[in-house]
């Protein structure tokens, strides 16, 4: 249990269609992140959420669009999918923005068809 | 930004052998260094962190890192690996300070692989 819980686990979805990755997090942190993982590349970071606003968005496509309605949850709505968009989608939360650790889910992973 | 370095992509070991598994970051400001682990199917799990004070950092299931400030460097070392260590590992580094605070920065990540 690592306090940071992701759902669902698996995914897989046409490029046609609308899912949302669900992230919620029980250890009392501000902010909360997206990070993209995919086979042979660095983890990317997507989005930063700190008191519930965004305070990052590294260049992500607008298929991807986040929302974090409290500071304990935080989704990752997708619409029209590419293919390379397949990865493990990984939540993590921290205390605030000080940068002294991260909190990981166990991700999901997202195969596009 | 930082750039980090993890100069191994695989590391095939033996049973009971000792391992080292090295990182180095680009920028020698203030920083916070991080080692992560990620077993198959699953997210990153802390193995130890680098905040301040001693540069000998101890963590979980028997593992260490040293700071070298002067060589930007943070390795990962553990005397006795078990097959169990068979993971991927991730060395991470946040800034102190400035327009990136908080952000973490990951390497590419090594796969160690323990043989019986």
């Amino acid at each position: 249990e690592t306090g940071v819980t992701q759902t669902p686990r698996h995914l897989v979805m046409g490029m046609t269609n609308k899912k949302s990755l669900k992230c919620e997090q029980h250890l009392g942190h501000n902010a909360m992140y997206w990070y993209k993982q995919s086979a042979k590349k660095p983890l990317e970071l997507m989005f930063v959420y700190s008191l519930e606003e965004r305070v990052e968005n590294n260049s992500v496509p607008s298929r991807f669009s986040p929302e974090c309605p409290n500071s304990s949850h935080l989704f990752l709505h997708l619409h029209t999918l590419q293919p390379e968009d397949s990865a493990l989608y990984l939540c993590a939360s921290s205390q605030d923005l000080a940068g002294t650790e991260a909190f990981f889910g166990q991700g999901t992973r997202l195969t596009v068809v | 930004a930082q750039s980090v370095t993890q100069l191994d992509s695989q590391v095939p070991v033996f049973e009971e052998a000792p391992v080292e598994l090295r990182c180095n970051y680009s920028s020698s400001v203030s920083v916070y260094l991080f080692w992560y682990v990620q077993y198959p199917n699953q997210g990153l799990q802390l193995l130890l962190k680098y905040l301040s004070g001693s540069t000998l950092v101890k963590g979980i299931n028997g593992f260490e890192a040293e700071f070298n400030k002067s060589q930007t460097s943070f390795h990962l070392r553990k005397p006795s690996v078990h097959i169990s260590d068979t993971a991927e590992y991730f060395c991470a580094v946040s800034d102190r300070r400035g327009s990136t605070l908080g952000r973490l920065y990951f390497g590419r990540g090594t796969q160690l692989t323990v043989w019986p």
